[in-house]
């Protein structure tokens, strides 16, 4: 994988609304994308991921979207609650390189009451 | 209960120092790897393992070292430390084969002064 381009650098939203996030990638070679969530002074923590072969993956209040036309995929959180607040890192592989994780610079979502 | 360790978590020394960043896993696997992150921004990352003696250099250059002498274990080690070097250090590991995710340890936090 190479370069991974993530906006927004942050993301205010009220309870209850939903958040989006969205990452693009250069290497039409990668076939995995993860999402980590990193709360404040935590390690970083596996929430979803999907690979090329499905359009889309959900898992209670958050799903992730993949275009792999587009060579995009995003994160979708709805319903959101005030412990959704934290750093989103994207992040792609190429599944012949390894296990070599390119993230994204990462999304501070806050969510406010 | 399988998890990554980091030892020390909080670690302040003077310039020149010889450190060495502790890492071991429960978790039994084989790939292992260090990354690089100011608080809340990108992972970096430095170094990583697929196995036994093998290491290589990651994306970000990098003064230090590591070594790979048993598949639980993982060191890092600054020779001489710079106050460029002051950041936080999270080490990780997953799984061969088909099994992506990276499990991430607590981090130590390194300051050089």
């Amino acid at each position: 994988g190479e370069n991974v381009e993530q906006h927004p650098s942050t993301l205010s939203v009220q309870e209850g609304d939903s958040a989006v996030i969205k990452c693009t990638y250069s290497d039409s070679a990668s076939n995995y994308f993860p999402w980590y969530k990193q709360e404040l002074g935590k390690r970083p923590q596996l929430i979803i991921d999907i690979r090329s072969n499905v359009g889309e993956k959900k898992d209670q209040r958050i799903a992730v979207t993949l275009n792999k036309t587009a060579k995009h995929f995003s994160l979708h959180i709805t319903e959101t609650q005030p412990e959704d607040s934290a750093v989103y890192f994207c992040a792609e592989m190429t599944t012949d390189s390894w296990g070599k994780l390119q993230f994204g610079a990462g999304t501070q979502v806050v969510v406010t009451p | 209960e399988a998890d990554i360790y980091q030892t020390p978590r909080y670690l302040v020394i003077g310039t020149g120092k010889k450190i060495t960043l502790e890492c071991s896993q429960t978790m039994g696997h084989d790939k292992m790897y260090w990354y690089q992150q100011d608080p809340g921004m990108e992972l970096h990352l430095i170094h990583y393992s697929y196995g036994v003696n093998s290491t290589e250099k990651g994306d970000l250059s990098s003064e230090s070292t590591v070594s790979r002498i048993r598949t639980e274990h993982f060191p890092l080690t600054l020779e001489s430390a710079r106050p460029s070097h002051t950041s936080q250090y999270l080490c990780a590991s997953s799984a061969l084969g088909g099994a992506y995710e990276q499990y991430f340890g607590p981090g130590t936090r390194l300051t050089v002064t």
